[in-house]
């Protein structure tokens, strides 16, 4: 399987620990990014990478958010102290800069704060 | 601002009927436009997308219009299977700049 993949793809974690999200892209896939879904919501977009540079946050990324992309290649996303309201699917997606903006998006790693 | 759904409306359709999903986008200046799939658990999944300069295209067993004058975006899909039971979801984006998704819609199919 060549998709973006995603991992874990479940995680349940205590209040206040904190909890770090893998992502594979599409190989050559320049473009990486990252958005949140809860239940019932369209994804929201939290950040995306051009190769190795972060280019664009969105609000909703706390200070208690961080995401890396050191080699151009895999992406990271922590999340530090968590709370409940982190609770969501985190989702991974990656683009091909040449393809305009079609993305494509991994199956999501489910966070659960308890 | 960001577009979120907060309400998911829901259409059903008869197997073998067609089935038309509308969406109203935000941002008059957006100039890519795309449809997804999303099966409960799972992540989207890409079906459709369509450039400003277009107001229609067709794939298999779907169809994307576009209205850029009322902002509207539609999704026809020929022939509804119980396959095509998903949320669907539209997504905008301007410049090569990031998607923002709309409210998706459930479609169920029902025999």
């Amino acid at each position: 399987d060549t998709g973006v993949s995603q991992d874990p793809r479940h995680k349940i974690t205590k209040r206040g620990q904190n909890v770090t999200f893998r992502c594979d892209p599409i190989s050559e896939h320049n473009r990486l990014y990252w958005y949140r879904q809860t239940l019932g919501q369209g994804p929201e977009f939290l950040t995306y990478f051009q190769n190795e540079a972060q280019l664009e946050k969105s609000r909703l990324l706390s200070d208690r958010f961080s995401a890396e992309r050191p080699k151009g290649s895999f992406s990271t996303l922590e999340i530090q102290r968590t709370e409940q309201g982190d609770s969501a699917m985190y989702l991974c997606a990656s683009s091909p800069t040449w393809s305009g903006n079609t993305i494509y998006f991994g199956e999501g790693s489910w966070l659960t704060v308890v | 601002g960001e577009s979120v759904g907060l309400h998911l409306p829901t259409l059903s359709v008869q197997e073998g009927d067609n089935s038309i999903i509308n969406c109203a986008y935000s941002n008059s200046a957006s100039d890519y436009f795309i449809w997804y799939k999303q099966e409960s658990g799972k992540g989207p999944q890409f079906i459709i997308d369509i450039r400003s300069n277009m107001d229609k295209r067709q794939g298999q067993r779907v169809t994307v219009l576009l209205n850029k004058t009322v902002k509207h975006l539609s999704l026809q899909i020929a022939a509804t299977q119980p396959g095509d039971s998903a949320v669907y979801f539209c997504a905008e984006s301007y410049n090569t700049d990031k998607l923002i998704f709309g409210t998706g819609t459930r479609l169920q199919v029902f025999p």
